[in-house]
């Protein structure tokens, strides 16, 4: 069946630190790819997304790109803030509003 | 954005008792509202599918006479966990679609369940 794997957290950076946070996927076709983010006591944001292969979603300063060939959907971030502090899901999601979730990676940025 | 809200956001209870988790969409409808659940260092995984009006389809695994799920209108799908007991203990989020949307989802801020 379809799965994300996700790295594994928590993760702890000081503050303007580089990110990655590893994403990979095994479906069969070809799903949309999604970050999400949850911020202490809210509910899960949509951060960005790709819907294609090689597309690269945006937002807030990250950016993940649709690997095919890799199957990965890895989040990046140059220049992180304390802000970010969160847990960021990757998923992915084949258009019947059915998400496969990763199990999520607790940031801590330090300052 | 749309705001979808869990109450309550946590709760503890006594082995045997019954817990009511609501799921409200504060300014939209939402014909469509799903609950996950989450064990420690898991994925969140889908257990059911609430559709206003009509019963609610679980995933495979997911006992639907232990998770009692009503959607009662656009805007409240609630989810009983009857007889609770320990190993119920877990983190519960619901999520909305909303109606006449691109499909996107809207996600409550989750419910933490410990039974003792």
């Amino acid at each position: 069946g379809d799965s994300v794997t996700q790295m594994e957290g928590p993760v702890t950076l000081s503050e303007e630190a580089f990110l990655t946070i590893n994403c990979t996927y095994t479906a069969t076709g070809y799903p949309s790819l999604f970050w999400y983010v949850q911020y202490p006591g809210e509910g899960l944001q949509l951060l960005l997304k790709a819907t294609k292969a090689d597309d690269k979603g945006s937002n807030k300063g990250f950016e993940a790109t649709y690997r095919k060939e890799t199957t990965s959907f890895h989040l990046e971030k140059g220049s992180v803030q304390v802000s970010d502090s969160a847990v960021y899901f990757c998923a992915l999601y084949f258009g019947n509003e059915k998400l496969t979730f990763g199990t999520g990676t607790r940031l801590t940025i330090i300052p | 954005g749309a705001v979808v809200s869990q109450h309550p956001s946590w709760v503890i209870c006594k082995s045997g008792t019954s817990v009511k988790i609501e799921c409200r969409s504060l300014d939209f409808q939402a014909t469509t509202m799903f609950w996950y659940r989450q064990f420690p260092k898991q994925s969140l995984m889908l257990m059911a599918t609430s559709n206003e009006g009509s019963k609610a389809t679980y995933e495979q695994g997911v006992e639907k006479d232990k998770f009692l799920i009503n959607h009662a209108s656009l805007t409240l799908s609630t989810l009983t966990v009857t007889s609770a007991h320990p190993e119920d203990s877990s983190f519960y989020i619901c999520s909305a679609v909303l109606a006449g949307g691109n499909g996107e989802l809207f996600f409550g801020e989750g419910s933490r369940l410990t039974v003792l």
